[in-house]
């Protein structure tokens, strides 16, 4: 049971470049999530999903995609990236109140 | 539009001492609140989970609390140790976005042997 993985656990992009960051989990959670970090804040929700093939805007979408075509996985794609988008990336699944959390892609944006 | 601070932002107590981290929140209208540990360069682990109807949940030396009405949740961390230097993060449900948390900033430990 391997849980919440995430890949790549790095990744430096140039403006304008886009990228998949991947997700995934066996623990057959229904619920998940991305989340940014950034330095002096919390967590803030990019976008969520409650089910395969139906996804949710979270606080900060814009410049994210997400689809989920199976209750495993579930990429969050950056379409243009943007200085801005440089943060830490954390895939989350949850099971009742209980989130399990991914370690993480540290992502910078050049 | 729920808002969650966490005072201070950071610590540094030697070993031994009790842990003592705050949590505040604007709405008190909340689902539960859970208490994160993230250790550098890891994801979040839960700690403990308080629903709403609790004041209180232990889980072997940490203790946290809520207090709805004030806006207030603490965790206690008893005789702490050198391996609890993390930085703990408390996140809030409201019960107008169930499954959507709020999280704090968090509040960075150290403890020094």
């Amino acid at each position: 049971n391997a849980g919440v993985t995430q890949t790549p656990k790095f990744q430096v992009l140039k403006t304008g470049q886009s990228m998949t960051l991947q997700c995934a989990q066996d623990m057959n959670h229904e619920y998940m999530s991305w989340y940014r970090q950034d330095p002096g804040m919390g967590l803030r929700l990019i976008h969520y999903s409650v089910g395969a093939g139906i996804t949710d805007q979270g606080e900060v979408p814009n410049g994210y995609n997400v689809s989920r075509s199976t209750t495993e996985d579930f990429p969050l794609r950056l379409l243009s990236a943007a200085p801005s988008q440089t943060s830490v990336y954390f895939c989350a699944s949850r099971s009742g109140d209980t989130q399990y959390f991914g370690p993480g892609t540290r992502l910078t944006v050049l | 539009k729920q808002e969650v601070t966490q005072i201070p932002a950071a610590l540094s107590v030697p070993e031994g001492e009790n842990l003592v981290l705050n949590c505040s929140f604007t709405d008190s209208a909340i689902y539960n609140l859970q208490w994160f540990r993230q250790d550098p360069g890891k994801g979040l682990t839960s700690l403990l989970l308080i629903q709403s109807s609790q004041r209180e949940q232990t889980s072997g030396r940490l203790n946290a609390s809520l207090d709805k009405s004030s806006g207030r949740s603490t965790l206690y961390i008893a005789a702490s140790q050198p391996g609890d230097s993390a930085t703990y993060l408390c996140a809030v449900m409201t019960t107008d976005s169930w499954g959507k948390f709020q999280f704090g900033a968090g509040t960075q430990v150290v403890v020094t042997p």
